[in-house]
């Protein structure tokens, strides 16, 4: 079945700070990818996307690339700030037929920026 | 657009009661997502509705449990009787096919069983 695999934290870092949070998936079809963040407190909120191979999503300075030669979808942000501090999710969107899909989030890794 | 809407934000119950968790997707969604959040389990899939059915609800913990929406703009999600082990934060979340896979998330419902 499809699966999501991201890298354990805490990740500590300090600012300015370049940040790369791993992420590897398996999947039956041609999955989406996401990462979402969550803050103290908040539900989720989408980051960014990728929906077909060597897309790059983009947002807030943060990016990921769709490689699927790899099966990866790491995030990288070139210098962190305070503000980035949160929980990061990885996560696939695979469709079968009919309504069938199936969502899957990794596990989360918490990143803890100090100033 | 409001968002996602969940309530309560936060249940603190006794074990033994019936806890109801109401959610209200964004209008037009035509999915509609529960998960529960844990700090040992990470963030579960419970069940999510298609078009106000349910599609898949293998997530659901036990018979516990229970998940309706009655209407486009309405869901819930019941436990009852409830147990301390369900303490956890439960997130709705809803879809709009067409617009594609992202998921929108509400701030999620803190419940605590004493």
């Amino acid at each position: 079945g499809d699966s999501v695999t991201q890298m354990e934290g805490p990740v500590t870092l300090s600012e300015e700070a370049f940040l790369t949070i791993n992420c590897t998936y398996t999947a039956t079809g041609y999955p989406s990818l996401f990462w979402y963040v969550q803050y103290p407190g908040e539900g989720l909120q989408l980051l960014l996307k990728a929906t077909k191979a060597d897309d790059k999503g983009s947002n807030k300075g943060f990016e990921a690339t769709y490689r699927k030669e790899t099966t990866s979808f790491h995030l990288e942000k070139g210098s962190v700030q305070v503000s980035d501090s949160a929980v990061y999710f990885c996560a696939l969107s695979d469709q079968f037929g009919g309504q069938g899909f199936s969502f899957i989030f990794g596990k989360g890794t918490r990143l803890l920026v100090k100033p | 657009d409001a968002g996602v809407i969940q309530s309560p934000r936060h249940e603190v119950t006794e074990m033994g009661q019936e806890v109801t968790l109401r959610c209200k997707p964004i209008s037009g969604h035509d999915y509609l997502f529960w998960y529960r959040q844990t700090m040992m389990r990470g963030l579960e899939l419970l069940i999510y509705f298609n078009n106000n059915v349910p599609i898949d609800d293998s997530g659901m913990p036990e018979d516990r449990f229970s998940a309706k929406m009655p209407n486009a703009s309405f869901s819930t999600l019941k436990i009852q009787p409830s147990e301390p082990r369900d303490s956890a934060v439960y997130f709705c979340a809803s879809r709009h096919r067409a617009l594609g896979d992202t998921q929108y998330f509400g701030p999620g419902t803190r419940l605590t069983v004493l």
